[in-house]
């Protein structure tokens, strides 16, 4: 089945660590996301990706990079200029265009993030 | 940049008894909407979305919605709910001229036995 795969689903780190984390999809989509789930704050993006090579910040980067060297791979890497990293990650893909807003976005499962 | 509000952070309804979330948005033109649901430590799914056309959509499970453009709304409704609906549910708002996804806060929806 055609799906998103998120890794780890727990993830501790101790401050000043930077820690990776990985999303796999294999349903053929062009576009990515790394969006933050913080509770009562819905969800706020990253960063994301249209194409291969190429990524774009969303409203709070600061403290993240992502890469994109494969379409199928687009894995988030959480750095220790991060002021406030625990939280849960969710990676979405869309099959939509550049310039479409009508992208329905599959999500994976989640990554829990927790800093000591 | 288009926005989302949800103004009902958590509701409790009875099993079997109807349901209404609500969801406002903010954008100048026609938006692009849509109603996920997400279970406790997991990703979200999609229920339902609006592009064009009818304003009532039906979505799955059994919601539906309808996106009324005078009041900005695009409120969720499902007749008749069931102890398994209890999720954490979100409205979110595309646009045409980006390639950002605007959600809102979510609802957290209990239902009692």
């Amino acid at each position: 089945d055609g799906g998103i795969t998120q890794s780890p689903k727990y993830l501790f780190r101790k401050e000043g660590q930077n820690v990776t984390l990985s999303c796999e999809q294999n349903l053929n989509h062009d576009a990515m996301y790394w969006y933050r789930q913080d509770p009562g704050q819905g969800l706020r993006l990253i960063y994301y990706s249209q194409i291969v090579n190429d990524f774009q910040k969303g409203d709070i980067a600061e403290g993240y990079s992502v890469s994109r060297e494969k379409k199928e791979s687009f894995p988030l890497t959480v750095t220790s200029a991060q002021k406030n990293p625990t939280a849960f990650y969710l990676c979405a893909s869309s099959l939509g265009t550049v310039t479409s807003g009508a992208n329905v976005l599959t999500f994976g499962a989640g990554s829990r993030l927790t800093v000591l | 940049a288009q926005s989302v509000t949800q103004p009902d952070i958590h509701i409790t309804v009875s099993e079997g008894a109807s349901l209404e979330l609500r969801c406002n948005y903010s954008y100048g033109a026609t938006p692009y909407l849509f109603w996920y649901v997400q279970s406790p430590g997991q990703g979200l799914q999609l229920l339902l979305k609006y592009f064009s056309g009818d304003t009532l959509v039906q979505g799955i499970k059994g919601f539906e919605a309808e996106f009324k453009r005078s009041q900005s709304s695009f409120n969720l409704r499902k007749p008749s709910v069931h102890w398994s609906d209890a999720a954490e549910y979100f409205c979110a708002v595309g646009a045409d001229n980006n390639n950002d996804m605007r959600f809102g806060a979510g609802t957290r929806l209990t239902v009692k036995p």
